[in-house]
């Protein structure tokens, strides 16, 4: 019930296609949806993030879409530039029997210019 | 650069040793977060501070402990140290007790030797 799924694992993209990343959540008590983006030796960075009473989030080229019934949320990335390549990281945060920010398992993104 | 400063940098001691992490929140932020990132497991939420109260725990080890003093700095002391806890540790700061957005710092890479 804690977990947060998140897919592909992996993805190669062409400069100026878009990227596509999806998470799956399982407790209806999170309430908070952000993205993460994280290059090699950094800290995550926030990107964007949503609420669950909102379907769809766009800050530039990073647009969240949000599926309250099927409890799946997704990150694109249009327009996707070489300098986007890293990991981007999902998480659901709640109070879930105690606050809790619980993450995905990350997608590494590449593209290629 | 979020605002956020952990020290040391890299870290690097023998097995059953005990070390301190530090770690400065954002001017005004009052939550402080500990994560642990590592290859086979990713990020974990570990534990978090609010204005020097306990107020969540996450996946912490009973030989890990975390207090925030009153000028809201945290210190995070991992003891009796394994192999397997060797990783990143992050601190990220909040304005807000109940999550919201959380602003990383740059990592203490941990390695246990």
């Amino acid at each position: 019930q804690q977990q947060v799924k998140q897919s592909p694992q992996s993805l190669i993209v062409q400069k100026g296609g878009i990227s596509i990343i999806n998470c799956a959540y399982e407790n209806t008590a999170f309430d908070y949806f952000p993205w993460y983006q994280q290059f090699p030796g950094k800290g995550p960075a926030l990107l964007i993030a949503i609420r669950p009473d909102v379907s769809e989030k766009k800050e530039g080229r990073f647009t969240i879409s949000f599926n309250k019934s099927a409890k799946q949320f997704s990150l694109h990335i249009m327009d996707s530039q070489p300098g986007d390549s890293a990991t981007y990281f999902c998480a659901a945060q709640g109070d879930t029997g105690g606050f809790k920010t619980i993450f995905g398992a990350g997608t590494r993104l590449f593209v290629k210019a | 650069d979020s605002g956020v400063t952990q020290t040391p940098k890299h870290l690097i001691t023998a097995t059953g040793q005990r070390v301190t992490l530090r770690c400065s929140p954002r001017s005004g932020d009052l939550s402080v977060y500990w994560y642990q990132q590592s290859l086979d497991q990713g990020l974990q939420f570990l534990i978090q501070y609010y204005n020097g109260e306990e107020r969540a725990k996450g996946n912490i080890l009973e030989r890990f402990s975390a207090q925030q003093f009153p000028d809201l700095h945290s210190e995070l002391n991992l003891s009796s140290l394994e192999l397997g806890d060797s990783a990143l540790y992050f601190c990220a700061s909040s304005v807000v007790a109940g999550g919201g957005e959380q602003y990383f710092g740059p990592g203490t890479r941990l390695t246990v030797t």
